[in-house]
């Protein structure tokens, strides 16, 4: 079945560093794939998303490419700030799979030190 | 305010006693969905409704029922909680569950603790 395999945390930074997190999917058609995010206490939010191969979704900074040839889409910022402090989840959507159901990775926390 | 609103956000209880937790949308979605948070699992999918009066398994449903009377509501019931059921429990709500690109919105998320 439809997976997302994300790399593993805690991620922890300094005050503009450069952040990558891995994501990489598997999927029978093709997929929408986003990025989550989920602050301390709070609900996920839509921090990203990309329909289909080469999009690159972008917000706040981050962008991630949809790499259909390396089944990834990695997130990236240029310089994080302390309150971009979270949890940030991969996640995918099936438009052959189940009426859009979304897949998520297992998350990664990041903690970014001032 | 567009939003999805879950009650209560906090509850301790014992084992056995039936409990729901509501969940509410005021964004006119057609799908709603509801996922558990577990350290180190991620979400996982309880249950999800593509429209009133159609809901689905997801991929943890044991345990736990909903129902879709109305567009706007989306309760989780357990009938006979468990400790396992301990867990930190989302909902969600999208447009459409038939298009793929649409983003979901969450509510805040309800920590039950069954003891």
């Amino acid at each position: 079945g439809d997976s997302v395999t994300q790399m593993e945390g805690p991620v922890t930074l300094s005050e503009e560093a450069f952040l990558t997190i891995n994501c990489t999917y598997t999927a029978t058609g093709y997929p929408s794939l986003f990025w989550y995010v989920q602050y301390p206490g709070e609900g996920l939010q839509l921090l990203l998303k990309a329909t289909k191969a080469d999009d690159k979704g972008s917000n706040k900074g981050f962008e991630a490419t949809y790499r259909k040839e390396t089944t990834s889409f990695h997130l990236e910022k240029g310089s994080v700030q302390v309150s971009d402090s979270a949890v940030y989840f991969c996640a995918l959507s099936d438009q052959e799979g189940s009426q859009g159901n979304l897949i998520f990775g297992k998350g990664t926390k990041l903690s970014v030190k001032p | 305010e567009a939003q999805v609103t879950q009650n209560p956000r906090y509850l301790i209880t014992v084992t056995g006693k039936k409990l729901t937790v509501t969940c509410s949308q005021n964004m006119n979605h057609e799908y709603m969905s509801w996922y558990r948070q577990d350290p180190g699992l991620g979400l996982r999918q309880i249950y999800y409704s593509m429209n009133v009066e159609v809901t689905d398994k997801g991929d943890v449903p044991e345990g736990y029922k909903v129902s879709r009377k109305e567009k706007r509501n989306f309760p989780l019931i357990l009938e006979s909680p468990s400790p396992n059921q301990t867990s930190l429990y989302f909902c969600a709500s999208s447009l459409s569950g038939t298009y793929s690109n649409q983003p979901q919105h969450f509510g805040d998320g309800t920590r039950l603790s069954i003891l």
